[in-house]
Protein backbone atom coordinates (compact mmCIF):
# COMPACT_ATOMS: atom_id res chain seq x y z
CA UNK A 1 0.00 0.00 0.00
CA UNK A 2 1.18 3.85 -0.10
CA UNK A 3 0.95 4.72 3.50
CA UNK A 4 0.66 3.11 7.06
CA UNK A 5 -3.03 1.78 7.02
CA UNK A 6 -4.91 0.84 10.70
CA UNK A 7 -7.81 -1.51 11.39
CA UNK A 8 -10.51 -1.05 12.38
CA UNK A 9 -10.83 2.42 12.26
CA UNK A 10 -13.54 2.71 14.96
CA UNK A 11 -14.12 0.27 17.94
CA UNK A 12 -16.36 0.12 20.43
CA UNK A 13 -15.57 -2.24 23.27
CA UNK A 14 -17.78 -2.82 26.75
CA UNK A 15 -15.66 -2.16 29.66
CA UNK A 16 -14.16 -5.56 30.63
CA UNK A 17 -14.12 -6.82 26.42
CA UNK A 18 -10.72 -7.29 24.96
CA UNK A 19 -9.77 -5.72 21.57
CA UNK A 20 -6.92 -5.99 18.89
CA UNK A 21 -5.89 -3.22 16.73
CA UNK A 22 -3.81 -3.68 13.78
CA UNK A 23 -1.14 -1.76 11.76
CA UNK A 24 -0.17 -2.60 8.41
CA UNK A 25 3.30 -0.42 8.14
CA UNK A 26 5.05 0.52 4.73
CA UNK A 27 6.65 -2.17 2.99
CA UNK A 28 10.22 -2.28 4.06
CA UNK A 29 10.20 0.09 7.01
CA UNK A 30 11.76 -1.30 9.93
CA UNK A 31 10.32 0.66 12.98
CA UNK A 32 7.46 0.94 13.89
CA UNK A 33 6.15 2.77 17.19
CA UNK A 34 2.81 2.74 19.05
CA UNK A 35 0.96 5.95 20.43
CA UNK A 36 -1.64 6.88 22.48
CA UNK A 37 -3.83 10.18 21.68
CA UNK A 38 -6.69 11.17 24.51
CA UNK A 39 -9.43 13.39 23.50
CA UNK A 40 -7.66 16.79 23.22
CA UNK A 41 -3.92 15.52 23.92
CA UNK A 42 -1.00 15.08 22.26
CA UNK A 43 0.01 11.63 21.00
CA UNK A 44 1.78 9.86 23.84
CA UNK A 45 4.17 6.72 23.31
CA UNK A 46 3.57 3.25 24.26
CA UNK A 47 6.12 1.09 22.49
CA UNK A 48 8.65 0.36 19.64
CA UNK A 49 9.92 -2.22 17.50
CA UNK A 50 12.54 -2.67 15.09
CA UNK A 51 11.95 -5.41 13.33
CA UNK A 52 10.50 -7.80 15.24
CA UNK A 53 12.20 -7.21 18.49
CA UNK A 54 10.37 -5.02 20.66
CA UNK A 55 13.11 -2.55 21.78
CA UNK A 56 11.01 0.23 23.98
CA UNK A 57 7.71 -0.41 25.99
CA UNK A 58 7.94 1.73 28.66
CA UNK A 59 5.51 3.60 27.46
CA UNK A 60 2.27 0.98 27.75
CA UNK A 61 0.45 2.17 31.19
CA UNK A 62 -0.32 -1.10 32.62
CA UNK A 63 -0.11 -4.98 32.07
CA UNK A 64 -3.23 -5.42 30.16
CA UNK A 65 -1.87 -3.81 27.42
CA UNK A 66 0.10 -5.67 25.11
CA UNK A 67 2.26 -5.38 21.85
CA UNK A 68 3.55 -7.78 19.01
CA UNK A 69 5.05 -7.84 15.53
CA UNK A 70 5.97 -11.95 14.94
CA UNK A 71 7.60 -11.35 11.57
CA UNK A 72 8.48 -7.80 11.49
CA UNK A 73 5.77 -6.26 9.51
CA UNK A 74 2.29 -6.15 10.81
CA UNK A 75 1.82 -5.68 14.26
CA UNK A 76 -1.22 -5.90 16.84
CA UNK A 77 -1.90 -3.75 19.72
CA UNK A 78 -4.06 -5.74 22.68
CA UNK A 79 -5.14 -4.55 25.09
CA UNK A 80 -7.35 -6.81 28.13
CA UNK A 81 -10.07 -6.32 29.78
CA UNK A 82 -10.29 -2.96 28.41
CA UNK A 83 -11.09 0.47 30.95
CA UNK A 84 -13.03 3.52 30.16
CA UNK A 85 -10.30 4.98 30.54
CA UNK A 86 -8.29 3.49 27.34
CA UNK A 87 -10.74 5.50 25.13
CA UNK A 88 -8.15 7.07 22.98
CA UNK A 89 -6.98 7.23 19.63
CA UNK A 90 -4.48 4.78 18.84
CA UNK A 91 -1.82 5.81 16.21
CA UNK A 92 1.11 3.36 14.90
CA UNK A 93 3.87 5.04 12.78
CA UNK A 94 6.44 3.45 10.91
CA UNK A 95 9.36 4.83 9.64
CA UNK A 96 8.47 6.93 12.57
CA UNK A 97 9.02 10.61 11.57
CA UNK A 98 7.21 10.98 8.74
CA UNK A 99 4.39 8.08 8.33
CA UNK A 100 1.49 8.18 10.78
CA UNK A 101 -1.58 5.84 10.18
CA UNK A 102 -4.91 7.20 10.59
CA UNK A 103 -5.50 5.93 13.96
CA UNK A 104 -7.91 3.79 14.91
CA UNK A 105 -10.48 5.05 17.53
CA UNK A 106 -11.48 3.36 20.97
CA UNK A 107 -14.68 3.85 22.82
CA UNK A 108 -14.75 1.79 25.97
CA UNK A 109 -18.57 2.26 27.34
CA UNK B 1 13.56 14.64 31.20
CA UNK B 2 12.53 16.06 28.16
CA UNK B 3 9.51 17.91 27.25
CA UNK B 4 7.44 20.10 24.59
CA UNK B 5 5.53 23.25 25.47
CA UNK B 6 3.34 24.59 22.90
CA UNK B 7 2.10 28.15 24.31
CA UNK B 8 -2.14 28.66 23.29
CA UNK B 9 -3.88 25.64 23.09
CA UNK B 10 -5.96 27.80 20.41
CA UNK B 11 -5.44 30.42 18.32
CA UNK B 12 -7.12 32.30 15.57
CA UNK B 13 -5.82 34.26 12.80
CA UNK B 14 -7.85 35.79 9.57
CA UNK B 15 -7.08 34.59 6.04
CA UNK B 16 -3.88 36.08 4.86
CA UNK B 17 -2.86 36.99 8.18
CA UNK B 18 1.01 35.68 9.55
CA UNK B 19 0.29 32.50 11.06
CA UNK B 20 2.67 31.98 13.88
CA UNK B 21 2.49 28.87 16.65
CA UNK B 22 5.05 28.42 19.85
CA UNK B 23 6.65 25.66 20.90
CA UNK B 24 9.84 25.48 23.62
CA UNK B 25 11.46 22.12 24.52
CA UNK B 26 13.61 20.98 26.82
CA UNK B 27 16.15 18.17 26.21
CA UNK B 28 19.42 17.40 27.69
CA UNK B 29 20.98 16.08 23.98
CA UNK B 30 20.64 18.00 20.48
CA UNK B 31 17.39 17.16 19.72
CA UNK B 32 15.70 16.67 16.81
CA UNK B 33 12.37 18.93 16.45
CA UNK B 34 9.13 18.15 14.16
CA UNK B 35 6.17 19.93 13.10
CA UNK B 36 2.62 17.89 12.62
CA UNK B 37 -0.34 18.60 11.22
CA UNK B 38 -3.48 17.14 11.95
CA UNK B 39 -7.05 17.10 10.96
CA UNK B 40 -10.19 15.64 11.67
CA UNK B 41 -10.34 12.15 12.93
CA UNK B 42 -6.73 11.42 10.45
CA UNK B 43 -3.77 10.77 11.35
CA UNK B 44 -0.54 13.23 12.03
CA UNK B 45 0.99 14.42 8.63
CA UNK B 46 4.82 15.44 8.86
CA UNK B 47 5.08 19.65 8.08
CA UNK B 48 8.77 19.74 8.84
CA UNK B 49 11.83 18.89 10.73
CA UNK B 50 15.19 20.29 12.47
CA UNK B 51 17.80 17.72 12.46
CA UNK B 52 21.36 19.66 11.90
CA UNK B 53 22.41 22.21 9.60
CA UNK B 54 20.77 24.94 8.86
CA UNK B 55 18.57 26.33 11.42
CA UNK B 56 15.63 27.74 9.25
CA UNK B 57 13.85 24.99 7.73
CA UNK B 58 10.97 25.12 5.25
CA UNK B 59 8.20 22.70 5.19
CA UNK B 60 5.24 21.60 3.41
CA UNK B 61 2.04 24.00 2.66
CA UNK B 62 4.43 27.46 3.04
CA UNK B 63 5.37 26.56 6.52
CA UNK B 64 8.57 27.04 8.19
CA UNK B 65 10.28 26.95 11.52
CA UNK B 66 13.38 28.31 12.58
CA UNK B 67 15.57 26.42 15.90
CA UNK B 68 16.80 28.82 18.38
CA UNK B 69 19.23 26.96 20.16
CA UNK B 70 19.43 29.51 22.94
CA UNK B 71 15.76 30.64 23.14
CA UNK B 72 15.05 26.61 23.31
CA UNK B 73 12.53 27.41 20.67
CA UNK B 74 11.55 25.76 17.12
CA UNK B 75 8.26 27.86 16.67
CA UNK B 76 6.52 27.49 13.57
CA UNK B 77 5.27 30.24 10.84
CA UNK B 78 3.41 31.08 7.90
CA UNK B 79 3.03 34.30 6.27
CA UNK B 80 -0.21 34.19 4.76
CA UNK B 81 -3.01 31.70 6.22
CA UNK B 82 -5.54 30.16 3.93
CA UNK B 83 -8.95 28.60 5.20
CA UNK B 84 -7.70 24.74 4.60
CA UNK B 85 -4.86 25.35 7.26
CA UNK B 86 -7.40 25.17 9.88
CA UNK B 87 -6.35 21.86 11.96
CA UNK B 88 -4.44 20.83 15.42
CA UNK B 89 -0.60 21.66 14.61
CA UNK B 90 1.82 19.12 17.29
CA UNK B 91 4.97 20.59 18.21
CA UNK B 92 7.33 17.31 19.20
CA UNK B 93 10.90 16.56 19.98
CA UNK B 94 13.25 13.37 19.43
CA UNK B 95 15.69 13.06 22.00
CA UNK B 96 17.40 10.04 20.64
CA UNK B 97 17.81 11.49 17.36
CA UNK B 98 15.67 9.84 13.65
CA UNK B 99 15.43 6.52 15.59
CA UNK B 100 13.77 7.22 18.88
CA UNK B 101 10.20 7.67 19.98
CA UNK B 102 9.13 11.10 19.65
CA UNK B 103 7.46 13.46 22.82
CA UNK B 104 4.85 15.70 21.76
CA UNK B 105 3.64 18.99 22.93
CA UNK B 106 -0.30 19.84 24.04
CA UNK B 107 -1.30 20.85 20.16
CA UNK B 108 -2.38 23.88 19.14
CA UNK B 109 -6.04 24.41 17.53
CA UNK B 110 -5.26 27.16 14.70
CA UNK B 111 -8.98 28.80 13.37
CA UNK B 112 -8.83 30.64 10.11
CA UNK B 113 -11.56 33.57 9.75
CA UNK B 114 -12.47 34.04 6.26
Amino acid sequence: GAGVSQSPRYKVAKRGQDVALRCDPISGHVSLFWYQQALGQGPEFLTYFQNEAQLDKSGLPSDRFFAERPEGSVSTLKIQRTQQEDSAVYLCASNPKEYFGPGTRLLVL
Amino acid sequence: AQSVTQLGSHVSVSEGALVLLRCNYSSSVPPYLFWYVQYPNQGLQLLLKYTTGATLVKGINGFEAEFKKSETSFHLTKPSAHMSDAAEYFCAVSPSGNTGKLIFGQGTTLQVKP
